[in-house]
């Protein structure tokens, strides 16, 4: 059972370009999750989504970030016009249902994003 | 809201000896909470997990936690590390009652040597 993938695993892009990072959940799993880690921190929590719907985009930043999960196909953090501020790691987790009693989230290998 | 604190950024150890990794958290709601690892280069790995019952859980390579209500602790034990331990740690809590965001601490740096 292959785990949460992620892609690409680093990604480079120069300010102002357009990032798209994809996230396939878990086989079985509908919830996604997005943090964002960046460097000599925590990491923080950024949006759940399910399919083809956004359920909590707290902590996403109001502009420049957005996030899908389509009925087919994975999910995608895109960043548009980059910054070097947005440089960090990107993790994706997934969990089967949305129970809040377990609070299980399984996590992908990330994706660390460098804008040069 | 609920935070999370990991005063040490940093712990070294040698080999075989005892360690703990200390977690502190402040929620005006009741919590759930877990341990994560994170090796070089990987994403996280669920160590353990407290949901309820014993305060005292058992998790994978012979981590083990205690969760102290009157303390907001939940601090993380091994009593014998091996070098494969040396990883970061991330403590982190999910409220109880709404929501599905986990709120992690900064982090412990492990680094066990010989």
């Amino acid at each position: 059972n292959a785990g949460v993938m992620q892609n690409p695993r680093h990604l480079v892009r120069r300010r102002g370009q357009e990032a798209r990072l994809r996230c396939s959940p878990m086989k079985g799993h509908s919830h996604v999750y997005w943090y964002r880690q960046l460097p000599e921190e925590g990491l923080k929590f950024m949006v759940y989504l399910q399919k083809e719907n956004i359920i909590d985009e707290s902590g996403m930043p109001k502009e420049r970030f957005s996030a899908e999960f389509p009925k087919e196909g994975p999910s995608i953090l895109r960043i548009q016009q980059v910054v070097r501020g947005d440089s960090a790691a990107y993790f994706c987790a997934s969990s089967p249902i949305g129970d809040r009693a377990y609070g299980e989230q399984y996590f992908g290998p990330g994706t660390r994003l460098t804008v040069t | 809201a609920q935070s999370v604190t990991q005063l040490d950024s940093q712990v070294p150890v040698f080999e075989e000896a005892p360690v703990e990794l200390r977690c502190n958290y402040s929620s005006s709601v009741s919590v759930y909470l877990f341990w994560y690892v994170q090796y070089p280069n990987q994403g996280l790995q669920l160590l353990l997990k407290y949901l309820s019952g014993s305060t005292l859980v058992k998790g994978i390579n012979g981590f083990e936690a205690e969760f102290n209500k009157s303390q907001t602790s939940f601090h993380l034990r091994k009593p014998s590390v091996h070098i494969s331990d040396t990883a970061e740690y991330f403590c982190a809590v999910i409220s109880t009652g709404g929501g599905n965001k986990l709120t992690f601490g900064t982090g412990t740096q492990l680094k066990v040597e010989l």
